[in-house]
């Protein structure tokens, strides 16, 4: 089956440790995205890659990071220096660009800092 | 700055009834938008989207309404159905812009009473 996989579906830290979301894609798609969810409120970009070994900083990305070594992964790492770290986390995909508008989204990872 | 703002923030409808969703947009260079349903703990699915070149697009039971001088965006849900309870978030993005970011509307919670 084609598709995005994050894991875990939630996920528990104390506060002051970093944690790694991971997502991967059997797609082929070159963009991958993270976007947050905050209860009650839509998505906010934090990291985006449209290939390999680059990635752009999205509307929120202070205190987290991200890779892209590979096409079907794209890791997130919530830091300790995000503040609010507690939220709902998404991960998408697109195919090429200009020839696949629909970004694909995955089932979401559920964090709690607390 | 919230860029697409989305209302109204929740919804009833009665079985059979027509739901609408209204989203407003500021920036006219956005060139895409999409509509995307989520349901509890799960990712957002395209449900339909539009280009600014056509007034209106219809799939099944879902149809987008767009005014492109009003800068304004609809979604309609006709006979609405217990199943189609869920989020329905607007989006919109610029297609040739790099990374094609969606920016998203805050979302609608819909309940479909039975």
């Amino acid at each position: 089956d084609g598709g995005i996989t994050q894991s875990p579906k939630y996920l528990f830290r104390k506060e002051g440790q970093n944690v790694t979301l991971s997502c991967e894609q059997n797609l082929n798609h070159d963009a991958m995205y993270w976007y947050r969810q905050d209860p009650g409120q839509g998505l906010r970009l934090i990291y985006y890659s449209q290939i390999v070994n680059d990635f752009q900083k999205g509307d929120i990305a202070e205190g987290y990071s991200v890779s892209r070594e590979k096409k079907e992964s794209f890791p997130l790492t919530v830091t300790s220096a995000q503040k609010n770290p507690t939220a709902f986390y998404l991960c998408a995909s697109r195919g090429q660009a200009f020839s696949s508008y629909e970004q694909y989204f995955g089932p979401g990872t559920r964090l709690t800092v607390t | 700055q919230q860029q697409v703002k989305q209302s109204p923030q929740s919804l009833i409808v009665q079985k059979g009834g027509i739901s609408i969703i209204n989203c407003a947009y500021e920036n006219t260079a956005f060139d895409y938008f999409p509509w995307y349903q989520q349901f509890p703990g799960k990712g957002p699915a395209l449900l339909i989207a539009i280009r600014p070149d056509v007034s209106e697009k219809k799939e099944g039971r879902f149809t987008i309404s767009f005014n492109k001088s009003a800068k304004q965006f609809s979604l309609h849900i006709m006979d609405s159905q217990p199943g189609d309870s869920a989020t329905y978030f607007c989006a919109a993005s610029r297609l040739k812009a790099a990374g094609n970011k969606l920016t998203f509307g805050g979302g609608t919670r819909v309940l479909v009473k039975p």
